[in-house]
């Protein structure tokens, strides 16, 4: 059964810092795996998704990778800002998504 | 291209009433899943329906919850003698005819339900 823990549940930084966000997962059958992004009592946004096959993405200020063997997952958020306070979901995909409790990003400027 | 839309937002039922959750798929896509985001919980998967069938519900609680995609309109949850525990974020997503889970999934808004 696939399980998805984040780690850590909450960060806070002040604006312009380079942070990572992690996600593992454990078992690495899996088809792909996406990250999310959640506002409170919003739906979510997803902000990037990468491949089985693929070892990373990027989207702007946004990079994130994947080692299945490892059962590992990054997202890299460059130059924080205030506006990237929420929810980062990470999202392991078989039949459905099993997603990770997430992490709650605070940025203050 | 409209996204995925959810129907109503926001729900407010009594207990022991129904509850019908609505969700309109993107354009092109014959994918729907639906998934349940507790009060301090993770989302968790549902179901998974195409077109008048369900593909997987490992995810649905064995008594009054049902879903169904029909042929023609929007995917419905439905959730008979609703209980406060029910009370949740209910998101449904869609994804492309081709691929079928290896594709990306678009989600709704989201139907918040509050059970009085």
């Amino acid at each position: 059964k696939q399980e998805v823990t984040q780690i850590p549940a909450a960060l806070s930084v002040p604006e312009g810092e380079n942070l990572v966000l992690n996600c593992s997962f454990t078992d690495s059958a899996i088809y792909n795996l996406q990250w999310f992004r959640q506002d409170p009592g919003k739906g979510l946004t997803s902000l990037l998704l990468i491949q089985s096959s693929q070892r990373e993405q990027t989207s702007g200020r946004l990079n994130a990778s994947l080692d299945k063997s490892s059962g590992r997952s990054t997202l890299y958020i460059a130059a924080s800002q205030p506006g990237d306070s929420a929810t980062y979901l990470c999202a392991a995909a078989g039949t459905a998504l099993i997603f990770g409790k997430g992490t709650t990003l605070s940025v203050s400027s | 291209n409209a996204g995925v839309m959810q129907n109503p937002r926001h729900l407010v039922r009594r207990r022991g009433q129904e509850a019908r959750l609505r969700c309109s798929p993107m354009k092109g896509h014959s994918h729907v899943y639906w998934y349940r985001q507790l009060p301090e919980e993770g989302l968790k998967f549902m179901v998974y329906l195409q077109k008048e069938n369900i593909i997987d519900e490992s995810g649905m609680p064995k008594e009054r919850f049902s879903a169904e995609f029909p042929k023609e309109g929007p995917s419905i949850l439905r959730i008979q003698q609703v209980v406060r525990g029910d009370s949740a974020a209910y998101f449904c997503a869609s994804s492309p005819s081709w691929g079928g889970s290896y594709n990306e999934q678009f989600f709704g808004p989201g139907t918040r339900l509050t059970v009085l």
